[in-house]
């Protein structure tokens, strides 16, 4: 079964400062999504970035950005100039390519200092 | 386009109730997930609906079922709740399902107290 791993239960950083949130995972899968969503207290789940396992390049979305390293199965993100709205619950998951189910990591909440 | 919407947003329950959740998909969107949340933890995955056919299921009690309607909207069931159901309830829904990837868009959650 796939297992997703955050070892970071909570980290902090300073507004306008980069932070790195670690992920890793188990699969025997070749073809797999790998996903950050982003909880904030309202509770409702956001994609933040999707990689696609057969893409050797990183995905990046604006100060959001992915290193998807697969032979290490590791998968982490990386907020650049954070913001206080950044502040939320972060999880990594695992989809298989099938289109089944997600599973997700435990989160890591992320405080961000002004 | 109106979101993922669930039904009720919050409910208390007392042990060995049952409950049903509701959902409704983006439309147009033809799958259903459920996750439960239990607070501090990542959510787990419940059930997959695909043109009102359970495409998957996930490691809980038959306590749990759900259905999806001829309009793609879907209800969870929970009989004889324990306290260990507490938790949110996800729903996701996504265009399609088992042929590649589709995103899955998450509802607000419904947030189920068992007493």
């Amino acid at each position: 079964a796939q297992t997703v791993t955050q070892s970071q239960p909570e980290m902090s950083v300073q507004e306008a400062e980069t932070v790195t949130l670690s992920c890793t995972y188990d699969t025997s899968e070749s073809d797999y999504y790998l996903f950050w969503y982003k909880q904030p207290p309202s509770r409702q789940m956001i994609l933040v970035i999707r990689q696609e396992a057969y893409k050797q390049q990183n995905a990046t979305e604006n100060r959001f950005s992915v290193n998807f390293q697969k032979a290490a199965k590791s998968f982490s993100l990386k907020i650049s100039d954070s913001q206080l709205g950044d502040a939320a619950m972060y999880f990594c998951a695992y989809e298989d390519g099938y289109g089944n189910k997600l599973v997700f990591g435990a989160g890591t909440i992320l405080r961000v200092k002004s | 386009d109106a979101g993922v919407t669930q039904s009720p947003t919050h409910l208390i329950k007392t042990r060995g109730q049952h409950v049903t959740l509701r959902c409704s998909p983006i439309s147009g969107h033809k799958s259903v997930s459920w996750y439960q949340q239990v607070l501090g933890q990542g959510p787990q995955f419940i059930f997959q609906y695909y043109e009102k056919e359970e495409r998957g299921r996930g490691n809980f009690p038959d306590r749990f079922s759900a259905r999806q309607f001829p309009n793609y909207s879907s209800e969870l069931n929970v009989n004889a709740l324990l306290l260990g159901d507490s938790a949110l309830y996800l729903c996701a829904s996504s265009l399609l399902a088992g042929q590649g990837h589709y995103e899955q868009y998450f509802g607000p959650g419904t947030r189920l107290t068992v007493t």
